[in-house]
């Protein structure tokens, strides 16, 4: 069993909707991240979360310390937020990713 | 947080020879790690890049196969050497910093036929 696990592995949306993308750990963690990675490879750091809640823009990211889990929100989607978006966990210096989320917005 | 230029972005190599990738950051970071992401997988750490000392590899990654540098505070690089296809994979740099988390270059894009 994977230390991170990120649902769903595709998600396809219409324009406008509200997305949520999940993420669980098994291990005792510092902090979480969440990524966004465009198809040319690159990678931005949308948040860092150790506790709560923080909102960017359309972007929205909870977590849940004692159940282990995190959400990324997206609200008012549009095409460009089409990317995949991933998940990973800081313990023990270490970085643990999830697989991803393939999200693809339609127009 | 730091910024980092990540080259080149993309590459097309023939086997059995080398590349090496760059990565430039506009302050000093302690700690620079290189990561190498298969296609369609996630992100494995290939080595942690520390300044004045020999990168720490992962379980999986010998030196003389992916030989780092780190120069200074503010460079590195990763060399894959010998390639062959099945090193084709997207590599990225990082730096970590406890404030701002992890920044990421724009990866390396590498296809080697």
């Amino acid at each position: 069993k994977n230390e991170v696990e990120q649902s769903p592995q595709n998600l396809t949306a219409q324009e406008g909707e509200f997305i949520t993308i999940n993420c669980s750990y098994s291990v005792g963690i510092s902090a979480l991240h969440w990524l966004q990675q465009h198809p040319g490879g690159g990678i931005v750091s949308l948040f860092m979360l150790s506790s709560g809640k923080k909102k960017h823009g359309r972007l929205i990211a909870t977590i849940n310390i004692q159940e282990k889990h995190s959400s990324l929100h997206i609200t008012a989607s549009h095409p460009r937020d089409s990317a995949v978006y991933i998940c990973a966990v800081r313990y023990n210096n270490d970085m643990r990713f999830g697989a991803g989320t393939r999200l693809t917005v339609k127009p | 947080s730091a910024v980092i230029s990540q080259k080149p972005s993309r590459d097309i190599c023939q086997r059995g020879t080398s590349l090496t990738i760059q990565c430039q950051v506009d302050s000093q970071v302690t700690m620079m790690f290189w990561y190498r992401q298969q296609p369609g997988q996630s992100l494995t750490l290939i080595a942690t890049a520390n300044q004045g000392s020999e990168a720490t590899y992962e379980s999986g990654f010998v030196i003389d196969k992916f030989p780092i540098s780190r120069p200074n505070l503010t460079f590195s690089t990763l060399t894959v050497s010998n390639m062959s296809p099945e090193d084709s994979s997207i590599y990225l740099c990082s730096v970590g910093e406890v404030d701002y988390g992890y920044t990421f270059g724009s990866g390396t894009r590498l296809t080697v036929v």
